[in-house]
């Protein structure tokens, strides 16, 4: 059981570049999320989807897209990147309902913007 | 939004008990205490989760103030691979959906 993959693990781009980080989880889960964690921070809530083709905004949403396709599919899109956005990123996987639900992390994404 | 406080840094020696307190004072009666813990170069890892009752399982105990204003998650006997930043985080309802909102944790170390 893979649980939540997340890929690339590493990635330097230059000042302007787009891409897009891939997340992807095997656990049926509806509820996927974005996280972003920089050091000595906790993490903060990017974007969030509750179900494929439902997506909203979490608390540092700029800069940034998602889409959900599939259930299993969550990508985050840099649209031009800078380098603010210079961090490690975290996507999760919980199943939707109460507040009681543990959510399941992938390793990280750990992208410097130059 | 409900937040929690947790010291920046605790200390213990190995095969020891560990209790890791944290403050949330503004919890609403809906929210979810849970703990996550996350090992260097990893992402966070779920620990523990309870609402008003204390809770037991393979990895901790949590124990819940009768208030819900602080809770204390314990490691029963730490051992070096319970080194980690551990975070005590408030399940909170905004709109329709449960949040999680990380604040910067506990980094515990365990001494040899």
């Amino acid at each position: 059981n893979a649980g939540v993959t997340q890929t690339p693990k590493f990635q330097v781009l230059k000042t302007g570049q787009s891409m897009t980080l891939q997340c992807a989880q095997d656990m049926n889960h509806e509820y996927m999320s974005w996280y972003r964690q920089d050091p000595g921070m906790g993490l903060r809530l990017i974007h969030y989807s509750v179900g494929a083709g439902i997506t909203d905004q979490g608390e540092v949403p700029n800069g940034y897209n998602v889409s959900r396709s599939t259930t299993e599919d969550f990508p985050l899109r840099l649209l031009s990147a800078a380098p603010s956005q210079t961090s490690v990123y975290f996507c999760a996987s919980r199943r939707q309902g109460a507040g009681n639900q543990p959510q399941h992390f992938g390793d990280g994404t750990r992208l410097s913007i130059l | 939004d409900a937040k929690t406080t947790q010291p920046n840094s605790m200390e213990s020696n190995e095969e020891e008990p560990v209790h890791l307190p944290c403050n949330h004072s503004t919890i609403s009666g809906t929210d979810y205490i849970h703990w996550y813990r996350q090992l260097p170069s990893q992402g966070p890892e779920y620990v523990i989760h309870g609402l008003t009752s204390n809770v037991n399982n393979r990895m901790a105990s949590l124990a819940i103030a009768e208030d819900r204003k602080s809770s204390t998650l314990i490691l029963h006997r730490a051992t070096l691979r319970d080194a980690a930043v551990y975070y005590c985080i408030l399940s909170s309802l905004r709109g329709s959906n449960y949040k999680l909102t990380f604040g910067k944790g506990t980094l515990l170390t365990v001494n040899p």
